[in-house]
């Protein structure tokens, strides 16, 4: 049974900085994965979509990369801004027919100090 | 750019009644679902749909729950006789044909069961 694990689980940072979000998943066959952010009591916004055979995408000052063979993924953020403030969440999905659903991790609750 | 939009926000209702959580898919998306958040928890899959028929559902949608697309526009899940555990975050997502494209989520609907 596929498990998503999010590491650290809450990660306070001063503004400017650089920071790295782990995600992990046990079963590596899976079809894509996806980084998601949650602002408090919000919807799921999606920010990056990795394909299984692809290594990495960006997208701005974001930065995801997929080791698929280990079960990682990290969402690194460059100069972190107090609006980055959120919780990010990865999701994966398992394979490509109409079982599309998406196994989620528990989120990694970010805070950017100014 | 399109979205998926979910009504109520917010909805209260006493243990023991129906209700209706509404989405308006993004309209030439074929793939929907809904997923739910209780507090401090996981988001988890309840139900995919697509060519009007349940695709797959997991162990938490039971009798209780049922989907529906009256119109070709709307996407609804009913639960018929609420309990306090369906306390939650509901979300609804579509995706579009192509499988190498991500899901776009409402907002939810936060029930509240009292």
């Amino acid at each position: 049974k596929q498990e998503v694990t999010q590491i650290p689980a809450a990660l306070s940072v001063p503004e400017g900085e650089n920071l790295v979000l782990n995600c992990s998943f046990t079963d590596s066959a899976i079809y894509n994965l996806q980084w998601f952010r949650q602002d408090p009591g919000k919807g799921l916004t999606s920010l990056l979509l990795i394909q299984s055979s692809q290594r990495e995408q960006t997208s701005g000052r974001l930065n995801a990369s997929l080791d698929k063979s280990s079960g990682r993924s990290t969402l690194y953020i460059a100069a972190s801004q107090p609006g980055d403030s959120a919780t990010y969440l990865c999701a994966v999905r398992l394979n490509a027919g109409n079982n599309r659903k998406l196994i989620w991790g528990l989120g990694t609750s970010l805070g950017v100090n100014p | 750019e399109p979205e998926v939009t979910q009504t109520p926000s917010h909805q209260v209702t006493q243990m023991g009644q129906e209700v209706i959580l509404r989405c308006v898919p993004i309209s030439n998306h074929l793939y929907f679902y809904w997923y739910r958040q209780i507090l401090g928890q996981k988001v988890e899959f309840l139900v995919s749909f697509y060519n009007n028929e349940i695709s797959e559902k997991s162990e938490i949608f039971d009798d209780q729950f049922s989907v529906e697309r009256p119109d070709g526009s709307n996407f609804t899940l009913k639960i018929r006789s609420t309990k306090l555990e369906d306390s939650a975050m509901y979300f609804c997502a579509s995706g579009p044909l192509l499988t190498d494209n991500g899901y776009t989520f409402g907002s939810g609907t936060r029930l509240t069961v009292v």
